[in-house]
């Protein structure tokens, strides 16, 4: 079974710095990785989604890298502002089940003005 | 356009009653998913509708949990003889079905919390 880890479980930072949050999968059998980000109370916004044969992806101040491989993502926030302040949780979507996402615990961000 | 919605959007009960959650997906989307998400936790696959096609079941963690899709759009999550870790909030999720439409669409959650 996937299972996906998400380090840390929280961050805080100030204003204006750059930041990384990692995901990691134990099956690299993977159809694709999507990023969410979850304000309290709220559902989850999709950010970006990389598909299994891509490396990354960009929007705006974000940076999604996927390692297959070594079963690795990597979320990347440049100049973070205090509205970047969520929970984000990555998801893996399986090769053997389309049916199915498994869902990292997320790491709760909080960017101090 | 209107996303997804999900009612009631709180839920306080008493443990051994029975539950009905609702929600509604984005229309024209023919994949719909609940998901139970309990504090601190990532989110746990319940259940998934596809179109006509039987349900995956798999994720139901008790035959308590049932759903079921009418129509192929709004879906009611039930819950029955509900218990105390029981107690999380559940999502509801619909995507489209041809290539490309990969992302759900994610409804605000319905929190139940059980007495």
């Amino acid at each position: 079974k996937q299972e996906v880890t998400q380090i840390p479980a929280a961050l805080s930072v100030p204003e204006g710095e750059n930041l990384v949050l990692n995901c990691s999968f134990t099956d690299s059998a993977i159809y694709n990785l999507q990023w969410f980000r979850q304000d309290p109370g709220k559902g989850l916004t999709s950010l970006l989604l990389i598909q299994s044969s891509q490396r990354e992806q960009t929007s705006g101040r974000l940076n999604a890298s996927l390692d297959k491989s070594s079963g690795r993502s990597t979320l990347y926030i440049a100049a973070s502002q205090p509205g970047d302040s969520a929970t984000y949780l990555c998801a893996v979507r399986p090769e053997y089940n389309f049916n199915k996402f498994y869902f990292g615990s997320g790491t709760k961000l909080n960017v101090k003005p | 356009g209107a996303g997804v919605s999900q009612s009631p959007s709180n839920k306080v009960t008493e443990k051994g009653k029975d539950v009905e959650l609702r929600c509604d997906p984005i229309s024209g989307h023919t994949a719909l998913y609940w998901y139970r998400q309990s504090l601190g936790q990532g989110l746990e696959f319940l259940i998934y509708f596809q179109g006509n096609s039987a349900p995956d079941k798999s994720g139901l963690p008790s035959d308590r949990f049932s759903a079921e899709r009418t129509g192929g759009s709004v879906s009611t999550l039930t819950i029955q003889r509900t218990q105390q870790e029981d107690s999380a909030v559940y999502l509801c999720a619909s995507r489209g079905a041809r290539v490309g439409q990969e992302t759900q669409y994610f409804g605000p959650g319905t929190r139940l919390l059980v007495l």
